[in-house]
């Protein structure tokens, strides 16, 4: 089955600064990669998705990257401010045969005031 | 609220119990999830129905548990015989079948199961 690593995971950055979580998955086959935000107590929730047939997408102070080749695909945060800190999971969807997404092990981001 | 809803929201019971927690999907959602979340882990998949149909089952499924969508609407995950390795947060999602690739699954605040 699908194998997805996720790395850092912790990251601790200023505000303002950049941030960035990189997660490799083993299925070559796979084809949809989003990427969830869960705060405290919260419920994980959709920030950005990127699906095999492009490379990068962004939506304002967020995106992603994808190298199909190399099977890893990256979140970046630009500008980053306190209420970014939550754990951020990345999920890859092989779609083949499959309907489960499977989830990275998360990345704790803490943005420093 | 429109959201998905689950309950309980919270579970203690002692080791040897059954458990049934419940899943109410966005209404017009016809894909229905269950994973389960450990602390400092992502959610982990244990089911998924379309419709009324349970399509797929992780291993880590065991015999004991048994998830149900009946109607195609709620769907009510059990876990009988409970150990305290299934302590956890039981989380329900739910997604429309867009005809594209994957698509955004819409989760519930989860059910938290203490086994003692």
């Amino acid at each position: 089955g699908e194998n997805v690593e996720q790395h850092p995971s912790t990251l601790s950055v200023q505000e303002g600064d950049s941030a960035v979580i990189k997660c490799t998955y083993s299925d070559s086959a796979s084809n949809y990669f989003p990427w969830y935000k869960q705060e405290l107590g919260k419920r994980p929730q959709l920030i950005i998705d990127i699906r095999s047939n492009v490379g990068e997408k962004k939506d304002q102070r967020i995106a992603v990257t994808l190298n199909k080749t190399a099977k890893h695909f990256s979140l970046h945060i630009t500008e980053t401010q306190p209420e970014d800190s939550a754990v951020y999971f990345c999920a890859s969807y092989s779609g083949a045969g499959s309907y489960q997404l499977t989830f990275g092990k998360g990345t704790k981001l803490s943005v420093i005031p | 609220d429109t959201g998905v809803s689950q309950n309980p929201r919270h579970k203690i019971t002692k080791r040897g119990q059954n458990v049934t927690f419940r899943c109410d999907p966005i209404s017009e959602h016809n894909r229905l999830y269950w994973y389960r979340q450990t602390l400092g882990q992502g959610p982990e998949f244990l089911t998924y129905f379309q419709n009324e149909a349970q399509l797929e089952k992780s291993r880590l499924l065991s015999d004991r548990f048994s998830a149900e969508r009946p109607k195609g609407s709620f769907s009510t995950l059990e876990i009988q015989r409970t150990e305290q390795g299934d302590s956890a947060m039981y989380l329900c999602a739910s997604s429309s079948q867009l005809g594209l690739v994957g698509g955004e699954l819409f989760f519930g605040e989860g059910s938290r199961l203490t086994v003692l």
